[in-house]
């Protein structure tokens, strides 16, 4: 079945400084998405991109929808204590009938900031 | 409330007992999505509805898995016969249209022991 190959699986940073990870897959995705899940809680979508080669920011967040439409990366500038969390990215694919309701996760990046 | 609601938020259960996991979506999104994520692992799709209806159901695992929706409002994934295997946080989103538009709740932790 499809995947998303996220990584790394787990980083460790200092305050301040800046943070990249990436998906890859084999198969096309029509949108890449990236999510935020802190414990005990469900995943909050932090940025969403719908075209190949699409470069999107929110505050320090900043996101691109691979030209291929196989790969995406987020990047965290300037990393503070409270971006600690499991970053997710996921994508959707169009189906037979020209739907796209179905998320694939990646396994997620666990990120710890050290004050 | 404004968000998805799910409940419980945690339900231990024996192996072989029946559960039911409840969902809330937002008002008047006509979308609701479960998905299941495993310790150390992303989510992973059980079941779609549009409405009161499932175009697909391809996700759920096993015939012990099963949803409906009522109402085009509140659903609950049953799970009978409950294994270890089926130890997991279950997530429930709802969108007005696309799943790049889903909002998810936070979860029901699942243990059965």
């Amino acid at each position: 079945g499809q995947q998303l190959n996220q990584s790394p699986q787990s980083m460790f940073i200092q305050e301040g400084e800046d943070v990249s990870m990436n998906c890859t897959s084999s198969s096309i995705f029509n949108t890449w998405l990236w999510y935020k899940q802190d414990p005990g809680e469900g995943p909050v979508l932090l940025i969403a991109l719908y075209k190949a080669g699409e470069l999107t920011s929110n505050g320090r967040l900043t996101a691109q929808f691979g030209i291929t439409r196989k790969d995406s990366f987020l990047n965290i500038s300037a990393s503070i204590p409270s971006d600690v969390g499991i970053y997710f990215c996921a994508g959707t694919r169009l189906n037979s009938g020209g739907s796209n309701y179905k998320l694939t996760f990646g396994k997620g990046t666990l990120l710890t900031v050290n004050p | 409330g404004a968000g998805v609601s799910q409940s419980p938020s945690n339900k231990v259960t024996e192996k072989g007992k029946d559960v039911e996991l409840r969902c809330d979506p937002i008002s008047g999104h006509t979308a609701l999505y479960w998905y299941r994520q495993s310790l150390g692992q992303g989510l992973e799709f059980l079941i779609y509805f549009q409405g009161n209806s499932a175009p697909d159901k391809s996700g759920l695992p096993s015939d012990r898995f099963s949803a409906e929706r009522t109402g085009g409002s509140v659903s609950t994934l049953t799970i009978q016969r409950t294994q270890q295997e089926d130890s997991a946080v279950y997530l429930c989103a709802s969108s007005r249209r696309t799943a790049s538009e889903a909002f998810f709740g936070q979860g029901t932790r699942l243990t059965v022991v």
